[in-house]
């Protein structure tokens, strides 16, 4: 199975701020990640699929890079809502596979 | 409005079987790849199980391999999940997910609320 390594676990920011987090793949995924937001006691919301394409209705603050095994979710701008959990996943084989997630807090 | 409904979810002791439903609506069901994943309590994502469009593919998480059988009756724009042999490692909020294409390769898009399994004594 293809692993999936997220860091930090957790990121303390502030409202205004500017974060990135990491993904990195136990081998080439050929950028088929996805960047998922969950907020407590909430859904999962897609928020990036093919490594840097961002979901419908989902705003630019949030941008998406990589290739390979190596990818970042930036989010600029840091508003209340968008402290959460944020999980990337490969969906390039099965069985598709989530990162352990970062916690955004404030 | 595109939606997926769970519903089955509910309290089952270890070893007895539950089915889930997710009910889907604006979109057409039967041109998508279809999901399940669950979350335990306090834990990650796990993805369960992927279906095609047609049936035609099916794969499961090793954890509930053998257990757990996934299928969609596209005719009523649903998707199931019969699980068997529960365990109390199988307790969590189970999601059903649209996936962006009809087969494999591709990103979910739309989640639903999740209905939650309880395995206990």
């Amino acid at each position: 199975d293809i692993q999936m390594t997220q860091s930090p676990s957790s990121l303390s920011a502030s409202v205004g701020d500017r974060v990135t987090i990491t993904c990195r793949a136990s081998q080439d995924i050929n950028n088929f990640l996805a960047w998922v937001q969950q907020k407590p006691g909430k859904a999962p919301r897609s928020l990036i699929y093919a490594a840097s394409s961002l979901q419908p209705g989902v705003p630019s603050k949030f941008s998406g890079r990589g290739s390979g095994t190596d990818f970042t979710l930036t989010i600029s701008s840091l508003q209340p809502e968008d402290f959460a959990t944020y999980y990337c996943q490969q969906y390039d084989r099965y069985p598709y596979t989530f990162g352990q997630g970062t916690k955004l807090e404030i | 409005e595109l939606q997926l409904v769970e519903s089955g979810g509910g309290l089952v002791q270890p070893g007895r079987s539950l089915r889930l439903s997710c009910t889907a609506s604006g979109f057409t069901f039967r041109d998508y790849a279809m999901h399940w994943v669950r979350q335990a309590p306090g834990r990650g994502l796990e993805w369960v199980s992927g279906i095609y469009w047609n049936s035609g593919n099916i794969a499961y998480a090793d954890s509930v391999k053998g257990r757990f059988t996934i299928s969609r009756d596209n005719a009523k724009n649903s998707l199931y999940l019969q699980m068997n042999s529960l365990r109390a490692e199988d307790t969590a909020l189970y999601y059903c997910a649209k996936d962006m294409g009809m087969a494999q390769d591709n990103a979910f898009d739309i989640w639903g609320q999740g209905t939650r399994v309880t395995v206990s004594s």
